[in-house]
C-alpha cells in the first residue's frame, strides 16, 4: 500500500491562506469520506485537526478546513499564524488489506 | 481525560524481538479500536497496525505483516505490539493511538523509542 501523496513543503506569510493537497486513489481518498488531517509540532505527538474530510474536532480553530474532489483531499489554513508552523499529515481508510494509510507529510513554514 | 502511555522502549539487535505496551485510561478501552503508528527519526508517520475493540480483527502494514503481532487485554486496559525479526528500518518512535468513532485517530500517546542496532 503506497502512501498518499502530499507536497513536501508549503509556505505562506502571516494572514495568508495556504492549501495542502493529499492525493490517493479510488481505493482510499476517492472512494470514501474517511480522510483525516493531523498537525505535528517538533517533538510532539500528532494532533487531529480534521476528520471525515470536513469535520473539525471540538477546540480546533475554524481557520482549519478540509475538502475533497475526486481522489484528492485538501487542507486549507486561513489567516496563517506563526503557531501553525508544523508538519501536516493526511490519513485515510483504504479498502486494501491494510485498512489505513498516511500521507508522506507536508512541512508548513510561516514566513 | 484520555491518556495513552507507551512503554517497552529498548535497544535490540537486528533479528531480535521486543514487546511494546500501551496503558490506556480515561475512557472505556473496550469500546475503541486502537492503532500503532511509528515515526522514524526525521521521517513521516507510518501506519503499523490496527486492532478492533474486542480484539478479534487485526490489520497490518505490508512492511510488518508476519513479523509483528498486535493484541489487547481489555480487562487490563492494555494494548500490545509484539515485534519480531526486527530490522534497521523498524527503528522509530512507536505511538499508541485511539481510533475515534470512525476511521480517524483522535488521541495519541507520547511514543516509545525502538532502536535496532548491533
Amino acid at each position: 500500500q503506497s502512501a498518499l501523496t502530499q507536497p513536501a513543503s508549503v509556505s505562506g506569510s502571516p494572514g495568508q491562506s495556504i492549501t495542502i493537497s493529499c492525493t490517493g486513489t479510488s481505493s482510499d481518498v476517492g472512494g470514501y469520506n474517511y480522510v483525516s488531517w493531523y498537525q505535528q509540532h517538533p517533538g510532539k505527538a500528532p494532533k487531529l485537526i480534521i476528520y471525515d474530510v470536513t469535520n473539525r474536532p471540538s477546540g480546533v480553530s475554524n481557520r482549519f478546513s478540509g475538502s475533497k474532489s475526486g481522489n484528492t483531499a485538501s487542507l486549507t489554513i486561513s489567516g496563517l499564524q506563526a503557531e501553525d508552523e508544523a508538519d501536516y499529515y493526511c490519513g485515510s481508510y483504504t479498502s486494501s488489506s491494510t485498512r489505513w494509510v498516511f500521507g508522506g507529510g507536508t512541512k508548513l513554514t510561516v514566513l | 481525560e484520555v491518556q495513552l502511555v507507551e512503554s517497552g522502549e529498548g535497544l535490540v539487535q537486528p533479528g531480535g524481538s521486543l514487546r511494546l505496551s500501551c496503558a490506556a485510561s480515561g475512557f472505556t478501552f473496550s469500546s475503541y479500536a486502537m492503532h500503532w503508528v511509528r515515526q522514524a527519526p526525521g521521517k513521516g508517520l507510518e501506519y503499523v497496525s490496527i486492532i478492533s475493540s474486542a480484539g478479534g480483527t487485526t490489520f497490518y502494514a505490508d512492511s510488518v505483516k508476519g513479523r509483528f503481532t498486535v493484541s489487547r487485554d481489555n480487562s487490563k486496559n492494555m494494548l500490545y505490539l509484539q515485534m519480531g525479526s526486527l530490522r534497521a528500518d523498524d527503528m522509530a518512535l512507536y505511538y499508541c493511538a485511539r481510533e475515534g468513532r470512525g476511521w480517524y485517530i483522535d488521541y495519541w500517546g507520547q511514543g516509545t523509542l525502538v532502536t535496532v542496532s548491533s
